[in-house]
């Protein structure tokens, strides 16, 4: 069953605290992105990733960190330094990384920070 | 700087009524469009592009969407909504940057389907 999974589905820490957001493709697609939902501010590209080993900053990449070490895989770190991280957080990925692709988006993971 | 506007924040219409979501969009060089749709509790998933060619595009679920250049515009329609149509719609805009596909969505538009 082909597909993005984000885990885990809600996520609570403390104020202070780096967290890690997990995102997994089986898709074999190149391109990777991360976006934050915030209520009726729609989706903002954080950061993303057009090959392993790559990625670039998004329009709200402060406070935030990716890595991209294998195709499938595309891990963000919300780190102290981000200023409001209670959020809904979608990963998503397309299959070409010079074309023009749709997108495909995993679940979402809720991030609640106390 | 590319950014997309969706000016209905909230929408809510009667079953059987039709529907028209406006998008604008500001870049002036070669767009991909994209209406995606968020249905409650569920994934975000392609309802319909436009790449090229025919600027009225059709869609799943009967949705239909026409790109105009002159008006920046991919205004998404539907002739008669269902209450199934309650869910959360994203126009996209894409764009090739450098070799790297920068994406732009809008804020959004709810729309609610009243039985």
């Amino acid at each position: 069953d082909g597909g993005i999974t984000q885990s885990p589905k809600y996520l609570f820490r403390k104020e202070g605290q780096n967290v890690t957001l997990s995102c997994e493709q089986n898709l074999n697609h190149d391109a990777m992105y991360w976006y934050r939902q915030d209520p009726g501010q729609g989706l903002r590209l954080i950061y993303y990733s057009q090959i392993v080993n790559d990625f670039q900053k998004g329009d709200i990449a402060e406070g935030y960190s990716v890595s991209r070490e294998k195709k499938e895989s595309f891990p963000l770190t919300v780190t102290s330094a981000q200023k409001n991280p209670t959020a809904f957080y979608l990963c998503a990925s397309s299959p070409t990384s010079g074309g023009i692709s749709e997108q495909f988006f995993g679940p979402g993971t809720r991030l609640t920070v106390l | 700087a590319q950014s997309v506007s969706q000016h209905n924040h909230h929408v809510i219409l009667s079953e059987a009524a039709s529907l028209e979501l406006g998008c604008n969009y500001s870049y002036g060089g070669t767009v991909n469009l994209f209406w995606y749709v968020q249905y409650p509790g569920q994934h975000l998933q392609l309802l319909l592009k436009y790449f090229s060619g025919d600027p009225l595009v059709k869609g799943i679920k009967g949705f239909e969407a026409e790109f105009i250049k002159s008006k920046f515009s991919f205004n998404l329609r539907k002739p008669s909504v269902q209450w199934s149509d309650t869910a959360e719609y994203f126009c996209a805009v894409i764009m090739n940057s450098g070799g790297y596909q920068k994406v732009t969505f809008g804020t959004g538009t709810k729309l609610q389907v009243i039985p």
